[in-house]
């Protein structure tokens, strides 16, 4: 199986200020159809997860250009331009080039 | 507006049985991949199965042999038969269209 390394676990942001969130494959998750299937969803407290970016840079529906995703290969990472209130909880990165589709362990955004 | 909704959770004993349904709506699920991931209490996500368009079935090693994931065309459901449950089945389970589209979940708690 693939494992999903996320970093940091943690993170405690100023709102405003940007943050990032990096992702490490254990392998390549070029598909041999050529696509790099990486995924960010963030999930709220008692809320489901929903996508943020897909194939490592694509921006899913409504979602703001704050949030921003590249990476290549077998390191990914996941910025927000500025910080606002509502983008506190839980982000994970999702492999599905390869089955079983895995998470990463998911990284904890709160306000400082 | 695409949407799927679950329904079927619920409190079993350790080795029950348990049918979840996902219902789809504006999106066929026969062209679409439909996922299923779960995440136990205060834990991360788990990918466990999906079935595709032309109705392969591929599992997670922690339910393979006890879970089957089935299409019905004419309501436009997937549902997951799952059998042999234990305590460590406990969780909310999501059904996702490509996993990019999330419902809100079903609760299954396994328990005496």
């Amino acid at each position: 199986d693939i494992v999903m390394t996320q970093t940091p676990l943690s993170s405690p942001v100023t709102l405003g200020q940007p943050a990032s969130i990096s992702c490490r494959s254990s392998q390549s998750l070029e598909h041999s159809d050529g696509t790099t299937y990486l995924s960010w969803l963030h999930q709220r407290p008692g809320q489901p997860p929903r996508v943020l970016i897909y194939k490592i840079s694509n921006r899913f529906s409504g979602v703001p250009d704050r949030f921003s995703g590249s990476g290549a290969g077998t390191d990914f990472t996941l910025r927000i331009s500025r910080v606002e209130a509502e983008d506190v909880g839980v982000y994970y990165c999702l492999q599905a080039a390869q089955f079983p589709c895995t998470f990463g362990q998911g990284t904890k955004l709160e306000i400082k | 507006e695409v949407q799927v909704v679950e329904s079927g959770g619920d409190l079993v004993q350790p080795g029950g049985s348990l049918r979840l349904s996902c219902a789809a709506s504006e999106f066929t699920v026969s062209t679409n991949y439909m996922n299923w991931v779960r995440q136990a209490p205060g834990k991360g996500l788990e990918w466990i199965s999906v079935i595709y368009g032309g109705g392969d079935t591929y599992y997670a090693d922690s339910v393979k042999g006890r879970f089957t994931l089935s299409r019905d065309n004419s309501k436009n459901t997937v549902n997951l038969q799952m059998n042999s449950l234990r305590p460590d089945d406990t969780a909310v389970y999501y059904c996702s269209r490509s996993l990019y589209d999330w419902g809100r979940g079903t609760l299954v708690t396994v328990s005496s």
